[in-house]
């Protein structure tokens, strides 16, 4: 069975740092791009960063590019989303997904920036 | 930042087809963008149905299908079924960032 379990998300206080992890399993993580995906109560998705397989190429969105790093251990399978200076604009579901012919998501953590 | 353009709302009956499209502020959508069609329901995570232009998954109804049109990418849904009723979000792709459309919500009535 495919898992993609994101942890990690909490409350903050705007200005602090939380990291994200996804632990994938029941398929070859390794060989894949993931993605973070956000997602503010009651609105839209929005894409924030990806990364290969490899992880020697990251992409950013312009609104986290600088406060947010995308990381992933393939020994662990587990992605990983670094996020300082965060603002409650960052307020979110974060999502985890894999893309191409694998196109699985986990079920999100929330993540909410508020003093 | 490209801006990608989705119908916000659209309703269908059941048993008839009806055609989402997304467009892109650059210019005609082709499968170099290689568009993506999520469903999502409340409360739920997203689903992937679609992805390169009109590749389903294994979990994919027959039902759906993608392709492009005229300079747009369009998700077909034929044979509408009460549980299609979702949002639904495009993806394309640029050189570097990826664009989420702000989804259509979809009404089978």
């Amino acid at each position: 069975e495919v898992r993609l379990v994101e942890s990690g998300g909490g409350l903050i206080q705007p200005g602090g740092s939380l990291r994200l992890s996804c632990a994938a399993s029941g398929f070859t993580f390794s060989s894949y791009w993931m993605h973070w995906v956000r997602q503010a109560p009651g609105k839209g998705l929005v894409w924030v960063s990806r990364i290969n397989s490899d992880g020697s190429i990251t992409t950013y969105a312009d609104s986290v590019r600088g406060r947010f790093t995308i990381s992933r251990d393939n020994a662990k399978n587990t992605l990983y989303l670094q996020m300082n200076s965060l603002r409650a604009e960052d307020t979110a579901v974060y999502y985890c997904t894999s893309t191409g012919e694998t196109g699985y998501w986990g079920q999100g953590t929330l993540v909410t920036v508020s003093s | 930042q490209a801006v990608v353009t989705q119908e916000p709302s659209l309703t269908v009956s059941p048993g008839g087809t009806v055609t989402l499209t997304c467009g892109s502020s650059t210019g005609a959508v082709t499968s170099g963008h290689y568009p993506y069609w999520f469903q999502q329901k409340p409360g739920q995570a997203p689903r992937t149905l679609i992805y390169d232009t009109s590749k389903k998954h294994s979990w994919t109804p027959a039902r759906f299908s993608g392709s492009l049109l005229g300079g747009k990418a369009a998700l077909t849904l034929s044979g509408a079924q009460p549980e299609d009723e979702a949002e639904y979000y495009c993806f394309l792709s640029y050189s570097g960032p990826r664009v989420f459309g702000g989804g259509t919500k979809l009404t089978v009535l």
